[in-house]
């Protein structure tokens, strides 16, 4: 089984500041890695797939990078709506699996 | 715009059984694998199953595997997922997603369904 490992578990920023969220994967997963975003009560939201791409409708200033075992999801110029917890899930094979988490706290 | 309306959470003894439902639309059903995914109260994402386009493939999670399982009806757009022999930590809400294709991402998910293990 592929264990993600994210970091920090908590991560507190201002608004209109820059926030970089890290994931592991080991072992290593290509870019088959996703990230969601899950704003307090409400289900996730698909952000970023095959490591980089922005999924539909996701503004530009989330960016994803990495390939392999480390991978970044940045956020840059923060707003009050980013401000929600992060996952990063592999899809390289079965089982799927999903890091614990970051939670993105306003400063 | 996709739609997952998930249904049949509840509150069930521990060894008891559960169906939950998942009716689909904004989509053709029929093209798309289908999983469930679970949270438990303030704990992380977890997968727990994933159907092909068809039904003729399943997958699990070590932790469900043999107690669930996974079906779908793609005349009537519904995805399933039986729990049997439920255990405390199986509570969670659950989720039911839409997946890009098998062993690929969620592009979309379902508001959930609270399932409460408890005597």
């Amino acid at each position: 089984e592929i264990v993600m490992t994210q970091s920090p578990a908590n991560l507190s920023v201002s608004p209109g500041e820059r926030a970089t969220l890290s994931c592991r994967a080991s072992p290593g997963v290509s870019s088959n890695l996703a990230w969601y975003q899950q704003r307090p009560g409400q289900s996730p939201r698909l952000l970023i797939y095959g490591a980089s791409t922005r999924a539909t409708g996701i503004p530009a200033r989330f960016s994803g990078s990495g390939f392999g075992t480390e991978f970044t999801l940045t956020i840059s110029s923060l707003q009050s709506g980013d401000f929600a917890v992060y996952y990063c899930q592999h899809y390289n094979n079965w089982p799927l699996t999903f890091g614990q988490g970051t939670r993105l706290e306003l400063k | 715009e996709v739609q997952l309306l998930e249904s049949g959470g509840g509150l069930v003894q521990p060894g008891g059984s559960l169906r939950l439902s998942c009716a689909a639309s904004g989509f053709t059903f029929s093209s798309y694998a289908m999983s469930w995914a679970r949270q438990a109260p303030g704990r992380g994402l977890e997968w727990v199953s994933t159907i092909s386009y068809s039904g003729g493939t399943t997958y699990y999670a070590h932790s469900v595997k043999g107690r669930f399982t996974i079906s779908r009806d793609n005349s009537n757009n519904t995805l399933y997922l039986q729990m049997n022999s439920l255990r405390a930590d199986d509570a969670a809400i659950y989720y039911c997603t839409k997946d890009q294709g098998i062993q690929q991402w969620v592009d979309s998910w379902g508001q959930g369904t609270l399932v409460t293990v408890s005597s």
